[in-house]
């Protein structure tokens, strides 16, 4: 299996306050991307990374900004934590370390809550 | 533009009886499709894929899939439901260069 790390695997936080969540892998992939998971949504793509500083918007990014200063971390950072999101966040990898096949491997998720 | 449609929220079967999670699709290019699944509290793990090679695909703990193109679907299956497959099972749709289309998942059930 690939090696894919998330944490904190929970968090309660405030309305207003910061919080990094963390993707760490041991594969070397390429793409590393951050998905939110809600009710009745599916999976949504927040954020990803096709290399070291180079990232791109997905279709939920308002309120979330990213970075990857090495190639097995991936930060997902809320600069100011609003209720709407509370969700689970999920951190994937591409199965080929160059190619974006659509194959992604799973985290385990992070779930956050904004009160 | 590309979206996926699974037809049930919710499916419920007996262990032992087969299990048919429906899934339709839209895509402007020759798409890939994938079903994913997810255990209570877990990640998502890849069930099979579609690749444009074959049009039944297999994949792990039993389950085939099945592409029709004139149909546009991409249905999912097992002859003999456990209740271990009691999960979330997401249909995805990738066209071309663009990313994952996720379906809203259908929560499969097994009664005993």
């Amino acid at each position: 299996d690939a090696g894919i790390t998330q944490s904190p695997r929970h968090k309660v936080t405030e309305t207003g306050t910061p919080v990094t969540l963390r993707c760490h892998q041991t594969e070397n992939h390429r793409y590393m991307y951050w998905y939110r998971q809600d009710p009745g949504h599916g999976l949504r793509l927040i954020h990803y990374s096709y290399g070291v500083k180079d990232t791109d918007k997905g279709e939920v990014s308002d309120g979330y900004s990213v970075s990857r200063s090495k190639t097995e971390d991936f930060l997902l950072t809320l600069e100011s934590a609003t209720s709407s999101q509370t969700s689970v966040y999920f951190c994937a990898i591409s199965y080929e370390a160059g190619r974006d096949t659509g194959e992604l491997f799973f985290g385990e998720g992070s779930r956050l809550t904004v009160l | 533009a590309q979206s996926v449609t699974q037809l049930d929220s919710h499916v419920s079967v007996s262990e032992g009886t087969p299990v048919l999670l429906r899934c339709n699709y839209s895509s402007s290019y020759s798409p890939s499709l994938f079903w994913y699944v997810q255990h209570p509290n877990k990640g998502l793990q890849l069930l099979l894929k579609y690749t444009s090679a074959a049009t039944l695909v297999k994949g792990i703990n039993g389950f085939e899939a099945e592409f029709k193109k004139s149909e546009t679907s991409f249905h999912l299956t097992k002859p003999s439901a456990h209740m271990s497959d009691a999960a979330e099972y997401f249909c995805v749709v990738k066209g071309g260069a663009d990313g994952l289309t996720f379906g809203k998942g259908t929560h499969l059930i097994i009664q005993p």
